[in-house]
């Protein structure tokens, strides 16, 4: 089955800066790739996603880039602010049909933002 | 519109019991999927359906047992708790069509649930 593997863990930045969040796939079929946040005690929320048929998507002041050869994708935050600070997962759809919503989630980056 | 509704918030269970956690959707979504959420593993899929009699097996089924009888009802089944089962579970739904979001997940509220 598919496999998420997501890096680093753990990012501090200070406020106005970017944080970076990567992720690799193993599954060539896959073709959804959304990303997730989640705040403290809270339920995980869909902040952006991109398809295999685009390269890149932006939404303000988060993009995400996808490389589907390397199978790698990745979720950029610019101009950091503190309502950042959340856990965010990234997530691989195996394709088509019934199970293209059968999302294979990351280990999550607890992403902390400093004043 | 709720959205997603699971119910109860929190559980706390002794060994060999067994409960059911019961999740809602008024979204007229096709899929619907049950998660697990512990520290350090993200979230994985306990057991997922397509449709009303259609469910499959996830990444981590043993030990949980579900039924769709309805679109709008799926809930999940433990049939005799053990301690590795002490997590946060997360219902999810989606559109099962391309056109009107497949693959965006809505997720329930979360259950904390402890086996002692």
């Amino acid at each position: 089955g598919e496999n998420v593997e997501q890096h680093p863990s753990t990012l501090s930045v200070q406020e106005g800066d970017s944080a970076v969040i990567k992720c690799t796939y193993s599954d060539s079929a896959s073709n959804y790739f959304p990303w997730y946040k989640q705040e403290l005690g809270k339920r995980p929320q869909l902040i952006i996603d991109i398809r295999s048929n685009v390269g890149e998507k932006k939404d303000q002041r988060i993009a995400v880039t996808l490389n589907k050869t390397a199978k790698h994708f990745s979720l950029h935050i610019t101009e950091t602010q503190p309502e950042d600070s959340a856990v965010y997962f990234c997530a691989a759809s195996p394709g088509l049909g019934g199970t293209a919503s059968k999302l294979t989630f990351g280990t999550g980056t607890r992403l902390q933002v400093t004043l | 519109n709720a959205g997603v509704t699971q119910t109860p918030k929190f559980q706390v269970l002794k060994t060999g019991q067994s409960m059911t956690l019961q999740c809602a959707q008024d979204m007229n979504h096709e899929y619907m999927s049950w998660y697990r959420q512990d520290p350090g593993m993200g979230l994985r899929l306990i057991h997922y359906s397509v449709g009303a009699g259609i469910t499959d097996q996830g990444e981590v089924p043993n030990g949980y047992n579900v039924s769709r009888s309805t679109t709008e009802d799926f809930p999940l089944r433990l049939l005799s708790a053990a301690p590795s089962q002490t997590s946060v579970y997360f219902c999810a739904s989606s559109s099962g069509r391309w056109a009107t979001g497949v693959g965006k997940l809505f997720f329930g509220s979360g259950t904390q649930l402890s086996v002692l």
